[in-house]
């Protein structure tokens, strides 16, 4: 089945540890995101890709970094600089890239926890 | 800079009742608006996209609507079922900045 993977589901660290989360999509999509979703907020925008080798900060990319050397693959790193790193992270993707990406797809999420 | 509002915050209607949930944007230089479900815990599905030439859009009991000029979109369920039951959300794609703005969402919950 097509789809977009996250992984771990859940993801527990301990503070001053980066840690990476894992997002693999086999739609074929050009453009890949990572949005932030914390209680009572909207999703909010860290990075995102259009294209291989290429990525924009969003609108809280402080504390993170991201790579897109493979089409299918996104990953988020959240490292020691990040403030406040509890909450949902979901990947999305779309087919697009540039103006007007169509339709939006997000994988399951992954649940960080700092100890 | 685009902001979008969801309107109510929380909803609870009994089984049956057809319903519907607001969204509201402040620039019209949208490309499209789409709605999404989320369950508790889980990633965000995709119910419907109406681009910006399109006034609206079915898909089963769900119609979406969209009027550009107000900066306004609804969704409407018919016949809620409590299978409905979850947090909608909007999110708008504006002309020049690549990403989608969302809503916070309205929380439904649908009553047997």
């Amino acid at each position: 089945d097509g789809g977009i993977t996250q992984s771990p589901k859940y993801l527990f660290r301990k503070e001053g540890q980066n840690v990476t989360l894992s997002c693999e999509q086999n739609l074929n999509h050009d453009a890949m995101y990572w949005y932030r979703q914390d209680p009572g907020q909207g999703l909010r925008l860290i990075y995102y890709s259009q294209i291989v080798n290429d990525f924009q900060k969003g609108d809280i990319a402080e504390g993170y970094s991201v790579s897109r050397e493979k089409k299918e693959s996104f990953p988020l790193t959240v490292t020691s600089a990040q403030k406040n790193p509890t909450a949902f992270y979901l990947c999305a993707s779309s087919i697009d890239r540039g103006m007007n990406t169509g339709e939006l797809f997000f994988g399951e999420g992954s649940r960080l926890t700092v100890l | 800079k685009q902001e979008v509002t969801q309107i109510p915050a929380a909803l609870s209607v009994p089984e049956g009742e057809n319903l519907v949930l607001n969204c509201s944007f402040t620039d019209s230089a949208i490309y499209n608006l789409q709605w999404f479900r989320q369950d508790p815990g889980k990633g965000l599905t995709s119910l419907l996209l109406i681009q910006s030439s399109q006034r609206e859009q079915t898909s089963g009991r769900l119609n979406a609507s969209l009027d550009k000029s107000s900066g306004r979109s609804t969704l409407y369920i018919a016949a809620s079922q409590p299978g409905d039951s979850a947090t909608y959300l909007c999110a708008v794609f504006t002309s020049g900045t690549y990403k989608y703005i969302f809503g916070t969402g309205t929380r439904l919950k649908v009553l047997a």
